[in-house]
């Protein structure tokens, strides 16, 4: 079975400085990965998405994700907070076998950005 | 165009009610899935529709839930006698195929079991 553990809970940046969203998944098969954002009392958007091209994906906001197999990882990085940037941020992996796209969500880190 | 809507935004009920939530998928998505958000369960999948066919209901908490989608589009998730572990925000989320095909969701239904 697929499963995505994210590593932190919470993590708080200042404005201007890098953002490092921690990611670690577990799957039989090539996992397909994504990464979503929900602002405060907003829907689910899609930042990115792995499909086992290239490891490294770039998204929208400046976020960018690196697949790294021989980690199992997937880690979520944007070389510059914004303070729009604050919201809570889900690694997400597709399950398999079936390919129905059912989503396996990890348990979420909230994004926090001081002045 | 329109995203994915879902109705209503709130709902509150007493317990052992039953309630009707309602997702209208982006026009021409084939896929349309049910997502719940709850403070103790994160995110969780309850069913799949592919069509109006659902091949995956493997995340239905119990028989008191259920869900059918009509004419490959709208769908409804039912909860009958509700309890109040039922509280949680509702998503439904749609995409052109199912697969890796991005899915889009809808803003959801916050529903409260008094």
């Amino acid at each position: 079975a697929q499963s995505v553990t994210q590593l932190d809970s919470h993590v708080s940046v200042s404005e201007g400085t890098p953002v490092l969203l921690r990611c670690n998944y577990s799957s039989s098969y090539s996992p397909s990965l994504f990464w979503y954002v929900q602002h405060p009392n907003k829907g689910l958007q899609l930042l990115l998405k792995y499909t086992s091209a290239a490891t490294l994906v770039k998204g929208i906001n400046g976020f960018e994700a690196e697949f790294k197999k021989s980690e199992t990882s997937f880690h979520l990085t944007k070389p510059s907070a914004h303070m729009s940037d604050a919201a809570e941020y889900f690694c997400v992996v597709s399950d398999r076998p079936g390919n129905t796209g059912k989503l396996i969500f990890g348990q979420g880190t909230t994004l926090q950005v001081k002045p | 165009g329109a995203g994915v809507s879902q109705s209503p935004s709130n709902k509150v009920t007493e317990k052992g009610k039953d309630v009707e939530l309602r997702c209208d998928p982006i026009s021409g998505h084939t896929a349309l899935y049910w997502y719940r958000q709850s403070l103790g369960q994160g995110l969780e999948f309850l069913i799949y529709f592919q069509g109006n066919s659902a091949p995956d209901k493997s995340g239905l908490p119990s028989d008191r839930f259920s869900a059918e989608r009509t004419g490959g589009s709208v769908s409804t998730l039912t909860i009958q006698r509700t309890q109040q572990e039922d509280s949680a925000v509702y998503l439904c989320a749609s995409s052109f195929r199912s697969g890796s095909d991005e899915q889009f969701f809808g803003p959801g239904t916050r529903l409260t079991v008094l």
